[in-house]
């Protein structure tokens, strides 16, 4: 059975610093990885992807996956009040794989 | 403007009543899939299409039924549901080769 397991929060950070947010998966034949940023009752959005070891920048948005100890994670920089959602982490071993979802972690930036 | 739609987005019905929550998408996308979220349960998926004919079962298939006859069209059949599949649906849609999957808006089903 695929897992992808995440701390479900939430995680209360103030306006302006960096939150942290992490991911562990159980298949390592898996070779995709996707963040996606669900606000409450709304559908998830596709915020971050990433396939190889490393870092991934994009904005204030920065994804780090070490496949070694099957860990991803998402830092977001300067985190904003509207960055407040669930956060859900997806592993999918091919480009037409079906994706395990984790079960998200609520993040609350504080004004 | 490229999106996926999914009716009704709500629905109360009584244990037993055959209903059908239909999905389409108008990207020309091969992948369909569709999903219950549940609280603490989080996203789970219940079938998935491959293309035109080409359907499987994801992880959590018992109670549901697909078919997938047209590329845009996904509907999603409950033949005879059932208080446990009270949840919030979301259908998806992907490009082959691409690994962004696009979210409809989401039916919450309330089965009584």
């Amino acid at each position: 059975q695929k897992e992808v397991e995440q701390n479900s929060g939430p995680l209360s950070v103030p306006e302006g610093a960096i939150a942290s947010l992490n991911c562990t998966y159980s298949d390592r034949g898996s070779q995709s990885f996707f963040w996606y940023r669900q606000y409450s009752g709304k559908s998830p959005e596709l915020i971050m992807s990433i396939y190889s070891n490393g870092d991934k920048e994009d904005g204030r948005f920065t994804a780090q996956l070490n496949k070694a100890s099957q860990y991803v994670s998402l830092l977001i920089r300067d985190s904003q009040p509207s960055d407040s959602a669930t956060y859900l982490c997806a592993a999918s071993d091919s480009g037409y794989s079906t994706l395990t979802f984790g079960k998200g972690t609520m993040l609350l930036v504080s004004p | 403007e490229a999106q996926v739609t999914q009716n009704p987005r709500y629905l109360i019905t009584v244990t037993g009543k055959k209903l059908t929550v239909t999905c389409s998408q108008n990207m020309n996308h091969e992948y369909m899939s569709w999903y219950r979220q549940d609280p603490g349960l989080g996203l789970r998926q219940i079938y998935y299409s491959m293309n035109v004919e080409v359907t499987d079962k994801g992880d959590v298939p018992e109670g549901y039924k697909v078919s997938r006859k047209e590329k845009r069209n996904f509907p999603l059949i409950l033949e005879s549901p059932s208080p446990n599949q009270t949840s919030l649906y979301f259908c998806a849609s992907q490009l082959a080769g691409y690994n962004e999957q696009f979210f409809g808006p989401g039916t919450r089903l309330t089965v009584l």
